[in-house]
């Protein structure tokens, strides 16, 4: 596709439910990054994942949080018992790793979740 | 571990005035810097990026100097528009080991006609 795409772009959930977050990366990149953007602690990493590498889960806040990336494409973001504090806006990213070393990272439009 | 500093906002200026948003980081090595925007209602867009010292990153107007002695990569134009109102992020990236961006908390600009 032309960017990355990110679904949906708005959800909103009950306390304690889990919810689901997909990102569709640029065709052919190998990287994938989500961040997390929120109110009170602004654009924060939170797991990457690069080729068939095991992934860098060092983000991550507490273990209700997953993901996984299937065929080394799409990615989904699993949060489980969701809390008042999860809500932000969920960014995904991705690069083409090229090995030159600048590998710029494309943003997707991201996902607004509302845990009420 | 690695830091972005930056400057609280939000900073309004009026159109045709000389901007300047600071941006002070803390890393091991020769991590790359980068500015990233955030126009009203977008995703995050790459504004500019330098990969080592002395470095000058610059797009639509904006430049920013990757200063190692310094530790800073502050964001200038010399002549902001009203189309220039967003939120502004430095970030860099860690010369080895972990890929991800580390960002600062961002600038919110606002220019008035």
């Amino acid at each position: 596709g032309a960017g990355v795409s990110q679904s949906p772009s708005n959800k909103v959930t009950e306390k304690g439910k889990d919810v689901e977050l997909r990102c569709d990366p640029i065709s052919g990149h190998t990287a994938l990054y989500w961040y997390r953007q929120s109110l009170g602690q602004g654009l924060e990493f939170l797991i990457y994942f690069q080729g068939n590498s095991a992934p860098d889960k060092s983000g991550l806040p507490s273990d209700r949080f997953s993901a996984e990336r299937t065929g080394g494409s799409v990615s989904t973001l699993t949060i489980q018992r969701t809390q008042q504090e999860d809500s932000a806006v969920y960014l995904c990213a991705s690069s083409s790793t090229s090995g030159g070393g600048l590998d710029e990272q494309f943003f997707g439009p991201g996902t607004r979740l509302t845990v009420l | 571990g690695d830091s972005v500093t930056q400057m609280e906002g939000p900073v309004t200026l009026s159109e045709e005035a000389f901007l300047t948003i600071n941006c002070t980081y803390t890393a091991t090595g020769y991590p790359s810097l980068f500015w990233y925007v955030q126009y009203p209602g977008e995703g995050l867009q790459l504004l500019l990026k330098a990969t080592k010292a002395d470095d000058k990153g610059s797009n639509k107007g904006f430049e920013a100097t990757y200063r190692k002695e310094t530790t800073s990569f502050h964001l200038e134009k010399g002549s902001v528009q009203v189309s220039d109102s967003a939120v502004y992020f430095c970030a860099l990236r860690a010369w080895t080991g972990r890929r991800a961006l580390t960002f600062g908390s961002g600038t919110r600009l606002q220019v008035q006609p």
